[in-house]
């Protein structure tokens, strides 16, 4: 157990429909970063926050958008769904460690969206 | 084109055999790390190398970051079936962002 949650486990949807997938961090981590894993593109990076701001951006798409709250838990919002959505999204989350200077991200167990 | 190339791409053996993954590049990092990831749950970090030539091992895995630091192997000796996975090479590309291969599918049949 990484100690990083997600909710849903499984999600089905329709084309067109909106879809929100929560993450909450392990505690005390600041940074949140969401991925999605697809067979044809594998692993990719879509976006980071870091104590409630956008950090970094990868090839996230303009109807996926995604915030930090307060609290530190994040939501992935995806919009106008295509079947090509259907993927997992991993959310990870991370902390520095003063002492190496390094950060390692653990992974939550995802959430499966199909887009039928 | 990918960053990260992975070989093979899917490998199935007999428990006991020995076995080699391959993580390559044209790119120079600084450093690079391997997860492993088994169904229906998120990649695990196994390792991170940051030292070219550097030689880790966690148990029956051994880990190798290439002299140029373009390339790093995954060596695994006398196979279990609970090394059964897929196994994710991937580098930082700035503001702690992972980019990853397209990894390895390893089975490992009893």
């Amino acid at each position: 157990d990484s100690g990083v949650t997600q909710t849903p486990k499984h999600l089905i949807t329709a084309t067109g429909q909106r879809v929100t997938l929560r993450c909450s961090p392990r505690s005390g981590d600041l940074s949140v970063y969401w991925y999605q894993q697809s067979l044809d593109q594998g692993l990719q990076f879509l976006i980071q926050y870091y104590n409630g701001e956008e950090r970094a951006k990868g090839n996230i798409l303009e109807r996926f958008s995604a915030q930090q709250f307060p609290d530190l838990h994040s939501e992935l919002n995806l919009s106008s769904l295509e079947l090509g959505d259907s993927a997992l999204y991993f959310c990870a989350s991370s902390n520095l460690d003063r002492g190496t200077l390094q950060e390692t991200q653990y992974f939550g167990p995802g959430t499966r969206l199909l887009v039928l | 084109t990918q960053l990260l190339e992975q070989s093979p791409q899917f490998l199935s053996i007999q428990e006991g055999e020995n076995l080699t993954v391959y993580c390559n590049s044209s790119s120079v990092f600084s450093s690079l790390q391997w997860y492993r990831q088994e169904p229906g749950e998120g990649p695990v970090l196994l390792v991170t190398v940051v030292t070219g030539g550097e030689v880790k091992k966690l148990k029956r895995l051994t880990f190798q970051f290439g002299d140029a630091r373009k390339d790093s192997s995954l060596h695994i000796t006398a196979a279990q079936p609970g090394d059964t996975g897929l196994y994710l090479c991937a580098v930082n590309q700035g503001a702690q962002k992972l980019v990853f291969g397209q990894g390895t599918r390893l089975t490992i049949n009893p």
